[in-house]
């Protein structure tokens, strides 16, 4: 069974600063997807990146970028000019999609919240 | 489109109640999960569908039980309440590879069991 890690229960960072989040996973698939999920106060879950595995180029989507490291299966993000919108809790997650055998179900790392001081 | 919508918003239970969490979509995603949010634990799934008329359990499958008659609607029956069953809970849905694996996921219920 595939699981994710994320060893950083707690981090904060000042307005307009870069941050990076690690997410380790463990799995013996080689092609899946990986994720980051942002729940904000409001609880909702907010799709931030998704990589796919076969890809080796980073995926990025305007200030977040991944560091994608397929042999030592870490999936980090970094989130550059911080925003106060920003304070939440990310959640990094991996899925072996249907296609690929797999169930398209979502395995979630336990989190990360994550502070934007002014 | 509304997107995922899911009722109750909240909802308190005694012990031994039985309740049902609704979950409906309207963007035709033939794929939908429920998960539960505890503490420090992430999300964990309950059960899933890859279709109508297809469910099967995940990893915290124990107490509650699924049915998809339609595409549209999953809901997710709690059979006994328990305190342990106390959590929010979160439908999903997707397109799948059509949608770029994205999952949709509902604003949640808060339940409470006493």
């Amino acid at each position: 069974a595939q699981t994710v890690t994320q060893s950083q229960p707690e981090m904060s960072v000042q307005e307009a600063e870069t941050v990076t989040l690690s997410c380790t996973y463990d799995t013996s698939e080689n092609n899946y997807y990986l994720f980051w999920y942002k729940q904000p106060p409001s609880r909702q879950m907010i799709l931030v990146i998704r990589q796919e595995a076969y890809k080796q180029q980073n995926a990025t989507e305007n200030r977040f970028s991944v560091n994608f490291q397929k042999a030592a299966k870490s999936f980090s993000l970094k989130i550059s000019d911080s925003q106060l919108g920003d304070t939440a809790m990310y959640f990094c997650a991996f899925m072996k999609p249907l296609t690929q055998g797999g169930s398209e179900k979502l395995v979630f790392g336990k989190g990360t919240k994550l502070t934007v001081n002014p | 489109n509304a997107g995922v919508t899911q009722t109750p918003k909240f909802q308190v239970l005694k012990t031994g109640q039985s309740m049902t969490l609704q979950c409906a979509q309207d963007m035709n995603h033939e794929y939908m999960s429920w998960y539960r949010q505890d503490p420090g634990m992430g999300l964990r799934l309950i059960h899933y569908s890859v279709g109508a008329g297809i469910t099967d359990q995940g990893e915290v499958p124990n107490g509650y039980n699924v049915s998809r008659s339609t595409t549209e609607d999953f809901p997710l029956r709690l059979l006994s309440a328990a305190p342990s069953q106390t959590s929010v809970y979160f439908c999903a849905s997707s397109h799948g590879l059509a949608g770029g694996r994205e999952q949709y996921f509902g604003p949640g219920t808060r339940l409470t069991v006493t």
